[in-house]
Order: C-alpha cells, then sequence, then structure tokens
C-alpha cells in the first residue's frame, strides 16, 4: 500500500520569501510518480508538477521545483518568490506507474497563507 | 475548450434519494476517476475506470455507482446507501501515465 505524509499542517510565510513544504512517501513499489497540486480556496485542483521515481534529475515548472530524495523517500515541494496568490492548500500525491492507472494516494495537506 | 467538465456546481439530496454527478471530458484520456473531500481532509479515491465497459472500486466505494459508457464520461450516482454523502466530490482524469487532471469539483449537501 501506498501512504503520503505532510507533517505541515500549516504555514505562514513572508511574500517574495522561498517555501519549502514537506512530503515523506511510503511504497514497494520500484515504479511510481510524485505530484504536487494546489487548491485554492475555490476547490480545484491544479497540477504543479511532477517526478518520476526514475527521473534523474529534479523537476522543474516555472517557481516550482521539487526536491526528491529518493533514498529518504522525500519529494518537498520548494516554491520561489513567493507571492500572496500562493496561498492555498498544497496537496503531495504518488500513483504507481508499473502499470494501468490506479489513481493518486493523496496526503493531508498543508494549508500555506503568504503574508505582505 | 479542452478540459473536464463537471455538473452540477451545487446539488442538494433529501434523505433516501439517489443522486448523479455528471463528469465529462474532452482531452482523449484513457482513465478517469472520482475523488471525495471532507473538509480539511485529502482526498479519498471512491472509484476509477481505465477503459470503457470497466471499472473498479477505490477505498472508499460504499454507498456509490458509476458507469462508463463512452469513454468521454463517467458518472457517479450517491445511492441512498450513503449514510454521510455531504462532502465535495472531484472527478479527474489522465492517460495510462503521468499527471491526472481535475475538473472543478461538485458541492454535495444532504438537507
Amino acid at each position: 500500500a501506498q501512504k503520503i505524509t505532510q507533517t505541515q499542517p500549516g504555514m505562514f510565510v513572508q511574500e517574495k520569501e522561498a517555501v519549502t513544504l514537506d512530503c515523506t512517501y511510503d511504497t514497494s513499489d520500484p515504479s511510481y510518480g510524485l505530484f504536487w497540486y494546489k487548491q485554492p480556496s475555490s476547490g480545484e485542483m491544479i497540477f504543479l508538477i511532477y517526478q518520476g521515481s526514475y527521473d534523474q534529475q529534479n523537476a522543474t515548472e516555472g517557481r516550482y521545483s521539487l526536491n526528491f530524495q529518493k533514498a529518504r523517500k522525500s519529494a518537498n515541494l520548494v516554491i520561489s518568490a513567493s507571492q500572496l496568490g500562493d496561498s492555498a492548500m498544497y496537496f503531495c500525491a504518488m500513483r504507481d506507474t508499473g502499470g494501468g492507472a490506479d489513481g493518486l494516494t493523496f496526503g493531508k495537506g498543508t494549508h500555506l497563507i503568504i503574508q505582505p | 475548450d479542452g478540459g473536464i467538465t463537471q455538473s452540477p456546481k451545487y446539488l442538494f439530496r433529501k434523505e433516501g434519494q439517489n443522486v448523479t454527478l455528471s463528469c465529462e471530458q474532452n482531452l482523449n484520456h484513457d482513465a478517469m476517476y472520482w475523488y471525495r473531500q471532507d473538509p480539511g481532509q485529502g482526498l479519498r479515491l471512491i472509484y476509477y475506470s481505465q477503459i470503457v465497459n470497466d471499472f473498479q472500486k477505490g477505498d472508499i466505494a460504499e454507498g456509490y455507482s458509476v458507469s462508463r459508457e463512452k469513454k468521454e464520461s463517467f458518472p457517479l450516482t450517491v445511492t441512498s446507501a450513503q449514510k454521510n454523502p455531504t462532502a465535495f466530490y472531484l472527478c479527474a482524469s489522465s492517460f495510462y501515465t503521468g499527471a491526472i487532471y481535475f475538473g472543478e469539483g461538485s458541492w454535495l449537501t444532504v438537507v
């Protein structure tokens, strides 16, 4: 069974600072993908970034980067130069990519608040 | 526009009623999913379908039913057997690998 742990229920960060959101995972599958999603107060789930278990380099998408440490089973999200619009819930998730498409396992999320 | 469309956005159900949430995608995705989110919680998988006319139970399938008669459509029925249906419901779709994309969600309230 897969498990995602996000240990930070909430974070307050000053605007323009960098933010690191923690995520650790547990799986026995050798092939898997790790995802981060942003959920603003409107409720929609916005895909941010993806990291495959066999990817050699850490994923980056604009201001988002994923600090992937496979041996430690961690997949932290780093947001550079935070903005007020980054305030939202952030969810780490994973899926088995060995075959088929059987959905994501989610963590409980981190509520990020950016302060001016 | 390409995307995933859920309807209705808000739905009220009386005790003992079945209700159906619609989900349509025009992304040519193979797989579709239904998730439930309770306040302050992460998402939990209800059902998923990898191919037309086939679907699998997720972690919390009891009290729910689905169908996949077309690649583009994956409706979810919340039956009267679901004792605590008030929640936010999210439909999603994907290819067999890579990112999973979500619709805007449907709020279901029991009155």
